[in-house]
């Protein structure tokens, strides 16, 4: 099983900065299968990047994600007030059967 | 624009099955995606259960896998979790998922509101 840690466990900034979040992997990581998600309180996880890279629709540009291998990192280039909350990644097997885990959360707080 | 709405009883004793339905509106079930769970505890992270097709070729998580069932009925677009054997660790906010596909799972693209079961007698 691919264990995901991501870092810092808890990240606080203002609006206007920028925010890196990093998910590091225990074993390699195809880039096609990871994925980032953000989630506020009440709500369900809504799907940020994919790929790796990729932004999902209706995600701004501020949102980059980057990485390979063990390495992964979410980029908020200035964070807006609505940008405050828990952001996960996500990471799909590249071989059957296809597990997938979930890091632990890094909480972006002002 | 696909919707995914979990149902099934909040409360569930102890050593009993909690079993929750998915209905999928706006998209097939029968397209190539897979359909699947994910649930979280109170203030905790997320823990993934497993996904199904509309083969009925499934995953799941092999910490879960002894007591979960996935399964798929075309006919009501609905996608059902079966856990055995529940304990108070079981409870959690159980959210339904889409993942995208269709040779294999990729990422999560759509999730449900979520529901929260509880187990206690």
């Amino acid at each position: 099983e691919i264990v995901l840690t991501q870092s810092p466990g808890t990240l606080s900034l203002s609006p206007g900065e920028r925010a890196t979040l990093s998910c590091r992997a225990s074993q390699t990581v195809s880039s096609a299968y990871l994925a980032w998600y953000q989630q506020k309180p009440g709500q369900a996880p809504r799907l940020l990047i994919y790929g790796a890279s990729n932004r999902a629709t209706g995600i701004p540009d501020r949102y980059r994600g980057s990485g390979s291998g063990t390495d992964f990192t979410l980029t908020i280039s200035s964070l807006e007030p609505e940008d405050f909350a828990v952001y996960y990644c996500q990471q799909y097997a590249g071989s059957p059967p296809f597990m997938c885990s979930f890091g632990q959360g890094t909480k972006l707080e002002i | 624009q696909v919707q995914l709405q979990e149902s099934g009883p909040g409360l569930v004793k102890p050593s009993e099955t909690l079993s929750l339905t998915c209905t999928v509106s706006g998209s097939s079930i029968t397209s190539g995606y897979f359909w699947g769970w994910v649930r979280q505890t109170s203030g905790q992270g997320l823990e993934w259960i497993g996904v199904i097709n509309h083969h009925g070729i499934t995953y799941y998580n092999p910490s879960l896998k002894r007591r979960v069932t996935l399964s798929v009925d075309t006919s009501k677009e609905q996608v059902s979790l079966k856990l055995g054997s529940a304990t108070a660790a079981d409870t959690a906010i159980y959210f339904c998922t889409r993942d995208r596909g269709p040779a294999r799972p990729l990422y999560t693209d759509t999730w449900g509101q979520g529901t929260l079961v509880t187990v206690s007698s």
